[in-house]
């Protein structure tokens, strides 16, 4: 069964600075991994998708994500936070034809 | 761009009440989700749909839950007798049948017991 784990339940950053949102991951066969993020009282956001091609993948709002398959992780970045990126952050998982398995969620919180 | 519609948007409701949230998933997708997140918390999986039947469902989708396909577009998830820590965000997502992509979520329902 997949699984996905975001170690840190809280992110602070200043803004302009730059910003990792870690997770691992762990499946059977080959990932698909995702970044969702949530914005208070809002649905979940796609942000971004690992399928397959080259690690490092770019998504929305100038965010991008590197998949590391040694280490099992997929962690979130973006070289200059802004303000407006605080949110909650969830990673995901499938493995085909597996359903969805989203991780904790991380907290960013970027201060001006 | 299609979306996921889901409604209401907030319900309040009172123990034991039955509950019924709607989704209308997008038109050609084939496969339904329900997700359920308590309050700032872990997005968690209750169950997914396919082919008129549950394909897979978590411990959290007990005999109190259902969902129903009644007529080809709507998504239904029934709660029989809610309890107060049924109180929670709902989410309806769907894909596509070659979809190896993300599912497209809804924006959710908001259900209050009291």
């Amino acid at each position: 069964a997949q699984s996905v784990a975001q170690p840190e339940d809280q992110v602070n950053v200043a803004e302009g600075n730059p910003l990792t949102v870690k997770c691992t991951y762990s499946v059977s066969g080959n990932p698909y991994l995702f970044w969702y993020v949530q914005y208070p009282n809002r649905g979940l956001q796609f942000l971004l998708k690992y399928i397959t091609g080259d690690n490092l993948v770019k998504g929305s709002y100038g965010f991008e994500a590197e998949f590391n398959k040694s280490q099992t992780s997929f962690h979130l970045k973006k070289p200059s936070a802004l303000v407006s990126d605080s949110a909650l952050y969830f990673c995901a998982v499938r493995d085909h034809p597996g359903d969805m398995r989203f991780g904790a969620g991380t907290r960013l919180t970027v201060k001006p | 761009e299609p979306e996921v519609t889901q409604t209401p948007s907030h319900q309040v409701t009172q123990m034991g009440q039955e509950v019924i949230l709607r989704c209308v998933p997008i038109s050609n997708h084939l496969y339904f989700y329900w997700y359920r997140q308590i309050l700032g918390q872990k997005v968690e999986f209750l169950v997914s749909f396919y082919n008129n039947e549950i394909s897979e469902k978590s411990e959290i989708f007990d005999d109190q839950f259902s969902v129903e396909r009644p007529d080809g577009s709507n998504f239904t998830l029934k709660i029989r007798s809610t309890k107060l820590e049924d109180s929670a965000m709902y989410f309806c997502a769907s894909r596509g049948l070659d979809s190896i992509y993300g599912y497209t979520f809804g924006s959710g329902t908001r259900l209050t017991v009291v």
